[in-house]
């Protein structure tokens, strides 16, 4: 069965430092997102990405991301300069279409010392 | 801005009983999903509902949406211990892709 992978799955970074989160999501899907969580918080929904630009974003999702998909199967989340708060679990997600099911990855933990 | 509130946020329930979660949301909106989370894991897709009125049944878990209302069900029948998990309702209310989050409701069951 077609999977969302995400890689790391780890990511130990310092303060101020750029990361890149990849995930390969489901070839035929088309809609793509960012979530994060912080441990034991909600699911926050980050940015969504169709027809490769991004189609909303939440006010979390400042100037320090960006999203890329690089070519026809990588889709990359950016943190520029990292701060401590950006310590949390995040899920890469896609769909077929919009209001469609999201299948989720199994998401990289980002710790930020 | 869209507030999605569901409770409880805790529920201990005996094996063999049946229990509902409530997700009520804030705006107008069709879209209305259930996720599961094991602890550690990733999200699980349960129900999408998309229309008023929409039910949907899985093995011991039954979902509904009133659209009027601005609410959504997550009913468990007859409980067993593998449904232990938290469980988290979310609403689009865009075009867009955004969906909100409710805190997640962590279930457990004993025997």
């Amino acid at each position: 069965e077609p999977e969302v992978t995400q890689t790391p799955s780890h990511q130990v970074t310092q303060m101020g430092q750029e990361v890149i989160l990849r995930c390969v999501p489901i070839s035929n899907h088309l809609y793509f997102y960012w979530y994060r969580q912080i441990l034991g918080q909600k699911v926050e929904f980050l940015v969504s990405f169709y027809n490769n630009e991004i189609s909303e974003k939440s006010e979390i999702f400042d100037d320090q991301f960006s999203v890329e998909r690089p070519d026809g199967s990588n889709f990359t989340l950016k943190i520029r300069s990292t701060k401590l708060e950006d310590s949390a679990m995040y899920f890469c997600a896609s769909s077929e279409s919009l209001p469609d099911t999201q299948y989720f990855g199994p998401g990289t933990r980002l710790t930020v010392l | 801005e869209l507030k999605v509130e569901q409770n409880p946020l805790f529920l201990s329930m005996q094996e063999g009983k049946n229990y509902t979660i409530y997700c009520n949301y804030s705006t107008t909106s069709d879209r209305l999903y259930w996720y599961r989370q094991d602890p550690g894991k990733s999200l699980e897709s349960l129900f999408v509902l998309l229309s008023n009125g929409a039910v949907k049944q899985e093995g011991r878990l039954m979902a509904s949406l009133d659209t009027k209302a601005r609410l959504s069900t997550l009913h468990i029948t007859a409980a067993v211990h593998d449904l232990s998990a938290t469980y988290f309702c979310a609403v689009k209310n865009t075009n867009a892709g955004k969906s909100t989050f409710g805190d997640g409701t962590t279930l457990t069951v004993k025997p």
